[in-house]
């Protein structure tokens, strides 16, 4: 079965840099998510985009976040200058459509450390 | 806007006892969906079921069974004769009217250990 894939899946950063995660989605799927779940937390919703461009985002997603899909697979979320409190499993969500269960399906995460 | 609330942080149990998480949700939407993922320690998010407001019927699936009821805003989850497998963190989220397109809205979790 397709899957949605993440890299890197550990990332290791210094305070002030950017980083960028990346997402490759399901092929033919037209919805992407980020979200991201802070250590021992509850995941949280960061962004969706669609056709190309950001259909919601939530508090959590300032200015020093961005997202893009620039080669048509690729999904990336960049961090512009990362922060401590970035520290953070991140998820990337991809929406299908499959009858009665559509759902979306994550992939296994990148897990970001600020240092 | 919506909520959802896992007041269960962690819950543990002897393998082969039964065990049911509980999930409360607020919504003002009179359409909206709710789902359970589940969370072992690799990490990963793996769904389980998906659950359309309009659709009351209780599932089954193998072990594990879910129980909606819009009357007390609940969308509870059983797992019957656990194992050591069902180690994990269990969520439950839901979405607005725009079903699984929609961003979810995640519980706190609640964390369940299966002892042999």
């Amino acid at each position: 079965e397709p899957e949605v894939t993440q890299t890197p899946s550990h990332q290791v950063t210094q305070m002030g840099q950017e980083v960028i995660l990346r997402c490759v989605p399901i092929s033919n799927h037209l919805y992407f998510y980020w979200y991201r779940q802070i250590l021992g937390q509850k995941v949280e919703f960061l962004v969706s985009f669609y056709n190309n461009e950001i259909s919601e985002k939530s508090e959590i997603f300032d200015d020093q976040f961005s997202v893009e899909r620039p080669d048509g697979s690729n999904f990336t979320l960049k961090i512009r200058s990362t922060k401590l409190e970035d520290s953070a499993m991140y998820f990337c969500a991809t929406y299908r459509t499959s009858g009665r269960a559509d759902t979306q399906y994550f992939g296994p995460g990148t897990r970001l450390t600020v240092l | 806007a919506q909520k959802v609330t896992q007041a269960q942080t962690e819950i543990s149990v002897v393998e082969k006892e039964d065990v049911t998480l509980d999930c409360v949700y607020e919504t003002r939407d009179t359409t909206y969906y709710l789902f359970w993922y589940k969370q072992p320690p690799s990490g990963e998010l793996v769904f389980l079921i998906r659950r359309n407001s309009f659709d009351e019927q209780n599932e089954i699936s193998g072990r594990y069974s879910w129980n909606f009821q819009k009357s007390t805003s609940s969308f509870n989850f059983t797992i019957t004769a656990s194992q050591v497998v069902d180690s994990a963190v269990y969520f439950c989220a839901s979405t607005d009217r725009r079903g699984s397109q929609g961003n979810l809205i995640f519980g706190k979790g609640t964390k369940l250990s299966v002892k042999p």
